[in-house]
This record gives structure tokens, sequence and C-alpha cells, in this order.
């Protein structure tokens, strides 16, 4: 079955700083790979993901996230973090299956101290 | 483009009644849906998979007799609690696609508490 795992539960920066929020994966075949953000009381929302081609994607809102597949690491990357950064950030994989349904991991939390 | 809404954005029944809770895709048709439910500081637990025009698919656990899912167009699903208990009470989120190896665009949810 394929899975994310999320190490971290929260990441503190500050602000300005260069910001990683780290992802492994575990799958069977190739890795759909996906990076969603979430701010309080809201949905989801979309801001990268890696299907193939090159292993550096760039996303939403200045975020990029690193394909590695030898470490099974999708890490979401950002040079410069911003306050407004700060919010609940979740890596997914697609299933396999019939549906593609996404895998969700824990989630990490982000604060971008001023 | 890609937006999705729910409605309401939040509730509060009493328990033992029935609430129903909309998903629809404002700019794109969507031929699969999908319900998510999420507990506090927990991540997004999938509860069913549906197309349009046909029955849902439940996760392992989810009792479908509770959660009843209709996928009626290929704009609307709608989600229906019955017999709400407190233990209902939680954050739900629909997502949609739009077709087999796109991504999802998920709604704002809706927070359900049951009283």
């Amino acid at each position: 079955a394929q899975s994310v795992a999320q190490p971290e539960d929260q990441v503190n920066v500050a602000e300005g700083n260069p910001l990683t929020v780290k992802c492994t994966y575990s799958v069977s075949g190739n890795p759909y790979l996906f990076w969603y953000v979430q701010y309080p009381n809201r949905g989801l929302q979309f801001l990268l993901k890696y299907i193939t081609g090159d292993n550096l994607v760039k996303g939403s809102y200045g975020f990029e996230a690193e394909f590695n597949k030898s470490q099974t690491s999708f890490h979401l990357k950002k040079p410069s973090a911003l306050v407004s950064d700060s919010a609940l950030y979740f890596c997914a994989v697609r299933d396999g299956g019939g549906f593609q349904k996404l895998v969700f991991g824990t989630g990490t939390r982000l604060l971008v101290s001023p | 483009g890609a937006v999705v809404s729910q409605h309401p954005s939040w509730v509060i029944c009493k328990s033992g009644t029935s609430v129903k809770i909309e998903c629809r895709s404002l700019d794109f048709q969507a031929t699969t849906m999908f319900w998510y439910r999420q507990f506090p500081k927990q991540s997004l637990m999938l509860m069913a998979t549906s197309n349009e025009g046909s029955k849902a698919t439940y996760e392992q656990g989810v009792e479908k007799d509770k959660f009843l899912i209709n996928h009626a167009s290929l704009t609307l699903s709608t989600l229906t609690v019955t017999s709400a208990h407190p233990e209902d009470s939680s954050f739900y989120i629909c997502s949609a696609r739009t077709g087999t190896g796109e991504e999802q665009y998920f709604g704002p949810g809706t927070r359900l508490t049951v009283t």
C-alpha cells in the first residue's frame, strides 16, 4: 500500500530564513506525490505535484519540492519564509487503485516567527 | 478556475437529527468526488469516493447507512449524516476531480457540531 510519512509535527523558522518540511514515501511503482497547505478552518490548497520529469518541482507561493528517489523523499522547501506561510502542510501520495485516491501524511504545522 | 464550494460552512444540529452537506464544483465537471473527515489536529481520513451516477465506494470502517452519499450530477455531491451523534462532530471536507490522473481540488470544509 502507498504511504507517506511526515516525521515532524511542527517546524519553527524565523521569517526570511529558508524552510524545509520533510516527507518520505513508500510506494510500489512510480510515485505520484503532492503537497497541500491548509489554513485554519479551511480546505486544502494544492501547492505542487511530482509525476515525472525534473526532480525539482516548483509550485505556488514560491514553494518547491525536491524528489529524491534514492532517499524516497519529497521535501517541501522555500528559500525565504513569510509569516503568512504559517499553516498546516500535508504531503500525499496517489494510490494506484482505480479511483486513484490520495493518501495523506499526518501533517506538519509550520510556524514562521516575525 | 477549479473551484469547489461546500454548503453550509458550519452547522449545529441536535443529536438524532440528520444533516446534509453539499459539495459543488463551480467551474468544472467532476467525474469523481471524495469525502474526507478531519478531527482536530489530525490528518484527513477518506470516507468515501463517488462517481457521478454510481453508488459511492466507502472506506473500511465507514458506515454507509449513516453517511449517505449521493453524486447526482457532474457538479454536485451530497453527504447526509443520519441520526447524528456528538461523536460525528468533525470537519468534513470534499474534493473533486475532473478525471483520472488529474489532481483533486478541495472545498473549504464544513464544521459539524452535534449537541
